[in-house]
């Protein structure tokens, strides 16, 4: 266990689904982020927040919505996703944006 | 954009051998970092090298990093077959945050008992 829990491990969605990610640190940590692993494809960072704001949006297409209402938490809101987006999305933490990160166990997400 | 690439892709060895992995990157880093990812779980943190530090340890791990030749090597003695995992070597340019942080795809090791 590293402190980082997400839920649901697994979800299932189709094209015109609306549905969210929830991230939730036990650690006291001040940054968040998300990254997304696909198959045989390098882990790619999303966004990053430190103290609730966003500091990064690496290029995100804006049906992934990410939402900080506090430094424990962390969601990524879905819409209208497309199959390529099936990943595995993993949540991270950190002290601070420049400490050693602690990952989530990861949603498994399958888009139909 | 990514920037640690892993060396090999795969690696299959015996219970008790040591097993190295190779990391190469293409720009100048503040620090790299390897993480290992068991089937079904997040990735775990196991080591965190500066540009400025040459080796560090861990239990049975030895991080090496090269700067003149951007490359970094994991060994980890004396397996078991609970190091069966995926490893994966991060690069950071910047020393004031993680927000460039980039993974390389990974070696897929598997230690047979």
């Amino acid at each position: 266990e590293t402190g980082v829990t997400q839920t649901p491990r697994h979800l299932v969605m189709g094209m015109t689904n609306k549905k969210s990610l929830k991230c939730e640190q036990h650690l006291g940590h001040n940054a968040m982020y998300w990254y997304k692993q696909s198959a045989k494809k390098p882990l790619e960072l999303m966004f990053v927040y430190n103290f609730k704001e966003q500091t990064e949006n690496n290029s995100v297409p804006s049906r992934f919505s990410p939402e900080c209402p506090n430094s424990s938490h962390l969601f990524l809101h879905l819409h209208t996703l497309q199959p390529e987006d099936s990943a595995l999305y993993l949540c991270a933490s950190s002290q601070e944006v420049t400490g050693k990160e602690y990952f989530g166990p990861g949603t498994r997400l399958t888009v139909l | 954009s990514q920037q640690g690439e892993e060396d090999p892709q795969a690696l299959s060895i015996q219970e008790g051998e040591n097993a190295t992995m190779n990391c190469s990157y293409k720009t100048s880093i503040n620090n790299l970092q390897w993480y290992r990812q068991n089937s079904g779980r997040g990735l775990v943190h196991l080591i965190l090298i500066r540009s400025n530090e040459r080796e560090k340890h861990s239990g049975r791990l030895r991080v090496t990093l090269d700067t003149s030749k951007k490359s970094s090597s994991l060994l980890i003695t004396a397996s078991r077959a609970a190091d069966t995992a995926s490893y994966f070597c991060a690069t950071a340019g910047s020393a004031d945050n993680n927000n460039d942080m980039r993974f390389g795809a990974g070696t897929r090791l598997t230690v047979k008992p």
